[in-house]
């Protein structure tokens, strides 16, 4: 079974708008990190957020916050007021107690904002 | 510092060659990895290393060895190159412990004909 789910496979929105990426994870460990990776047209992988499972505190970092809800298991990332530079593929991430070194991957929610 | 280096950039093989992708990094981390990224999928784990001389299987090994005689470098070796493995091919690697961000090398990109 995925670990880490992203449905959205790509989206479109024109700029300025507001925009939510879903990642619904699974794990059976109370302790766990979740991140968010940006990978922009150019190929390399960016890392934005790590967050603890227990921290569910909302982060804001000046347009971008995350919605972390363990009753969901999800972990929401929202672009306010997107730009032309947000457009990149997302994925977001989870590793285990068990093994902190393995990450697993969703397949990747591809945004293209358009001007 | 460079962060997380790979060579090359890109290689085209044809089956049953060998190869050796490079990665490198200069920010002194324990935790190395190799990814395979395929359109679809997300980035999927291959190897990874806990330390100099200490390795470990991820989710997709087959057809790949490592090593890790120091704590800079972990090279990914293809064995005998086929079709499947024609993807692009990051190295990351992490501080380890409670700041277990992976960072990421440029990626290599490699076609096997």
């Amino acid at each position: 079974a995925q670990k880490v789910t992203q449905a959205q496979t790509e989206i479109s929105v024109v700029e300025k708008e507001d925009v939510t990426l879903d990642c619904v994870y699974e794990t059976r460990d109370t302790t766990y990190y979740l991140f968010w990776y940006k990978q922009p047209p150019s190929g390399e992988l960016v890392f934005l957020i790590r967050r603890n499972s227990f921290d569910e505190q909302n982060e804001i970092s000046g347009r971008y916050s995350w919605n972390f809800q363990k009753s969901t298991s999800s972990f929401n990332f929202t672009i306010t007021a997107s730009q032309v530079v947000d457009s990149a593929v997302y994925f977001c991430a989870l590793s285990e107690a068990r093994n902190f070194n393995k990450f697993y991957f969703g397949s990747g929610t591809k945004l293209n904002v358009k001007p | 510092n460079a962060g997380v280096t790979q060579t090359p950039k890109f290689q085209v093989l044809k089956t049953g060659q060998s190869m050796t992708l490079q990665c490198a990094q200069d920010m002194n981390h324990e935790y190395m990895s190799w990814y395979r990224q395929d359109p679809g999928m997300g980035l999927r784990l291959i190897h990874y290393s806990v330390g100099a001389g200490i390795t470990d299987q991820g989710e997709v090994p087959n057809g790949y060895n490592v090593s890790r005689s120091t704590t800079e470098d972990f090279p990914l070796r293809l064995l005998s190159a086929a079709p499947s493995q024609t993807s692009v091919y990051f190295c990351a690697s992490s501080p380890g412990g409670a700041k277990n961000e992976q960072y990421f090398g440029p990626g290599t990109r490699l076609t096997v004909t």
